[in-house]
């Protein structure tokens, strides 16, 4: 099946700092989304973005379908931007949905 | 107001001893899920729905069961638990797939001793 991986684990950021975080995906996907999981566990849709660019406030996200990866861009972090950031797939063969691992993000006051 | 339920919530329970996990939706949605989180794991997909009366292997079905039998709801049944699927369960329900939004349950958090 479809592996996604995601870079990178953990990230420890200053508030005010920039980020990107990134998503490889080993087959060819329908379907791609980017979630957040905030600290209290709720799972919150960022990103529908199979392909191209879409922006919302200070987050954007990118995916280069032919080269199987997608990009979040998160600007001037602030501190309820913290949680775990997941990537989903989902590939053209079935109709399964594959996660990530996820990139742990701590923003720091 | 849209949303996924889940209940319980919390449970602890011994190995061996039948379950379910009730999930139901209020929006209509033909696509559900199941997924189980586990730490440095991510989520991982125990089971889908597709619609009524359809459902299919996630990556992770061994130890589970599931019915569809009416649209809104979507039960997570375990027939004999053991510790190893001690985790957290989310629930979620789309209009189909990853194509559209998903909308997940509050989370249910099992432990079996």
């Amino acid at each position: 099946g479809i592996q996604v991986e995601q870079s990178p684990p953990d990230l420890i950021l200053q508030e005010g700092a920039n980020s990107t975080l990134r998503c490889n995906f080993s087959d060819s996907v329908n379907n791609l989304q980017w979630f957040h999981q905030n600290p209290w566990g709720q799972l919150i849709n960022l990103f529908y973005i199979p392909s191209g660019t879409k922006q919302n406030g200070r987050l954007s996200a990118t995916t280069v379908a032919t080269e199987r990866y997608s990009l979040l861009y998160i600007s001037s972090s602030q501190t309820t931007d913290s949680g775990v950031y997941f990537c989903a797939v989902e590939g053209n063969r079935d109709d399964k949905i594959i996660f990530g691992k996820g990139t742990r993000l701590h923003i720091l006051p | 107001e849209a949303q996924v339920t889940q209940n319980p919530r919390y449970l602890i329970t011994v190995t061996g001893k039948k379950l379910t996990v009730t999930c139901s939706q209020n929006m209509n949605h033909e696509y559900m899920s199941w997924y189980r989180q586990d730490p440095g794991l991510g989520l991982r997909q125990i089971y889908y729905s597709m619609n009524v009366e359809v459902t299919d292997k996630g990556d992770v079905p061994e130890g589970y069961k599931v019915s569809r039998k009416e649209k809104r709801n979507f039960p997570l049944i375990l027939e004999s638990p053991s510790p190893n699927q001690t985790s957290l369960y989310f629930c979620a329900s789309s209009r189909g797939g990853l194509y559209y939004e998903q909308y997940f349950g509050p989370g249910t958090r099992l432990t079996v001793t």
